[in-house]
């Protein structure tokens, strides 16, 4: 079955500190993995997937398949990244996005 | 491009009453999702289509829960009865079929929350 998981419900970093937002997985095959964010007032959108290696925002992701992470981390947090960010995995025959709970991340000035 | 479209933005109805919401995906995507995603919680799968047929929709309470996509595009979610528990967001996803070779995201509308007092 597959399944996400995000440790923490709120992160609160100060401006300019680095921050990492945590995803685990189970999945028995190769996924694809994303980061949706969520900023208020706005439609979820994607932030950045495993597959693209880009960064987006300042924002990197790598997945480690031996720890079936995909944690996501930003060396110098801005108060623009606070948002609701959730860690998604798509099954390698088209199956649906499955989400994680989601975590809040608020950068403080 | 035009976005993923939903109607209404918000609704509140009374217990046991029947709602229906709308979606319009991006022109050209076969892929349409409906989730459900309650306060607190991730977006939660309630049906997958691929074009007009249903590919998933394992975790539909078939008993109130009804979705259509007739004609392989708009889609329409139904709730009759509806309960209390049933108040969340419901969004609305498109993406391009899988192993297109393009990029398969998931692209999502701005949701339709409802209310059931």
């Amino acid at each position: 079955a597959q399944r996400v998981t995000q440790p923490e419900k709120l992160l609160s970093v100060f401006k300019g500190a680095p921050v990492e937002l945590k995803c685990n997985y189970s999945y028995s095959g190769s996924p694809e993995l994303f980061w949706y964010v969520q900023y208020s007032r706005q439609r979820l959108q994607l932030l950045l997937r495993h597959i693209s290696r880009e960064s987006i925002k300042g924002f990197t992701a790598d997945l480690n398949k031996g720890e079936t992470s995909f944690h996501l981390k930003k060396p110098f947090a801005q108060e623009e990244d606070s948002a609701m960010y959730y860690c998604a995995l798509r099954g390698n025959y088209g199956q649906n996005f499955v989400f994680g709970p989601g975590t809040r991340l608020s950068v403080l000035p | 491009e035009a976005g993923v479209a939903q109607s209404p933005r918000y609704k509140i109805i009374e217990k046991r009453q029947s709602v229906a919401f709308w979606c319009n995906p991006i022109s050209g995507h076969a892929t349409l999702y409906w989730y459900q995603q309650i306060l607190g919680q991730g977006p939660k799968l309630l049906i997958q289509f691929q074009n007009n047929g249903v590919v998933d929709d394992s975790q539909l309470p078939k008993d109130r829960f009804s979705a259509e996509r007739l004609k392989g595009v708009d889609s329409t979610l139904k709730i009759q009865p509806a309960k209390l528990e049933d108040s969340a967001v419901y969004l609305c996803a498109s993406s391009l079929a899988p192993r297109t070779g393009g990029n398969t995201e998931a692209f999502f509308g701005q949701g339709t929350r409802l209310t059931v007092v």
